[in-house]
């Protein structure tokens, strides 16, 4: 059955770095998501792409923010900078076309120290 | 503006009894979809349903089964014969397909611990 993938699943940095959270949609998916999850908390929408541009993005999708999908299988989100309240798990989403249903990868657990 | 409300935080049950997960919605849309997603303990979001809001039959899929009812704006699902595996938070979603690329909406999920 196809999956989202992400990678990578746990990544440690320090606060001020750049980091490329990566995932692979499901390869029919024209839909793409990103959200976030601190500790505990709920789950957030971030931001939604569709044909290679953003569709839709949440006041959490600050300048800080990208995303990208540089070939025909990667959905990229990049932090420029950091901050300590970054940390949270980050699901990389994509749904198909005609179907509804949001299929989400493992996530990937950023932590900011 | 939409909304999910998950009212109840967390639930422990003993395994083999019935439990039933409420979810209640806001939306100014007359089309949406309802979800309910499962987050186990190592992290990864489980799909279990999807409904429209023009299907108001329940669902039945093994030990669970889910109740929509657009009159109290409600989605519960309940869980028959609870099991140890079944120890999880879940998640009530809701989109609107007609306000643009439709991002979901989460409750603030129920943390269901299932006791043996």
């Amino acid at each position: 059955e196809p999956e989202v993938t992400q990678t990578p699943s746990h990544q440690v940095t320090q606060m001020g770095q750049e980091v490329i959270l990566r995932c692979v949609p499901i390869s029919n998916h024209l839909y793409f998501y990103w959200y976030r999850q601190i500790l505990g908390q709920k789950v957030e929408f971030l931001v939604s792409f569709y044909n290679n541009e953003i569709s839709e993005k949440s006041e959490i999708f600050d300048d800080q923010f990208s995303v990208e999908r540089p070939d025909g299988s990667n959905f990229t989100l990049k932090i420029r900078s950091t901050k300590l309240e970054d940390s949270a798990m980050y699901f990389c989403a994509s749904r198909g076309q005609i179907q509804e249903t949001q299929y989400f990868g493992p996530g990937t657990r950023l932590l900011v120290l | 503006a939409q909304k999910v409300t998950q009212a109840q935080t967390e639930i422990s049950v003993v395994e083999k009894e019935d439990v039933t997960l409420d979810c209640v919605y806001e939306t100014r849309d007359t089309t949406y979809y309802l979800f309910w997603y499962k987050q186990p303990p190592s992290g990864e979001l489980v799909f279990l349903i999807r409904r429209n809001s023009f299907d108001e039959q329940n669902e039945i899929s093994g030990r669970y089964s889910w109740n929509f009812q657009k009159s109290t704006s409600s989605f519960n699902f309940t869980i028959t014969a609870s099991q140890v595996v079944d120890s999880a938070v879940y998640f009530c979603a809701l989109s609107e397909p007609n306000s643009g690329n439709t991002p979901l909406v989460f409750g603030k999920g129920t943390r269901l611990s299932v006791i043996a």
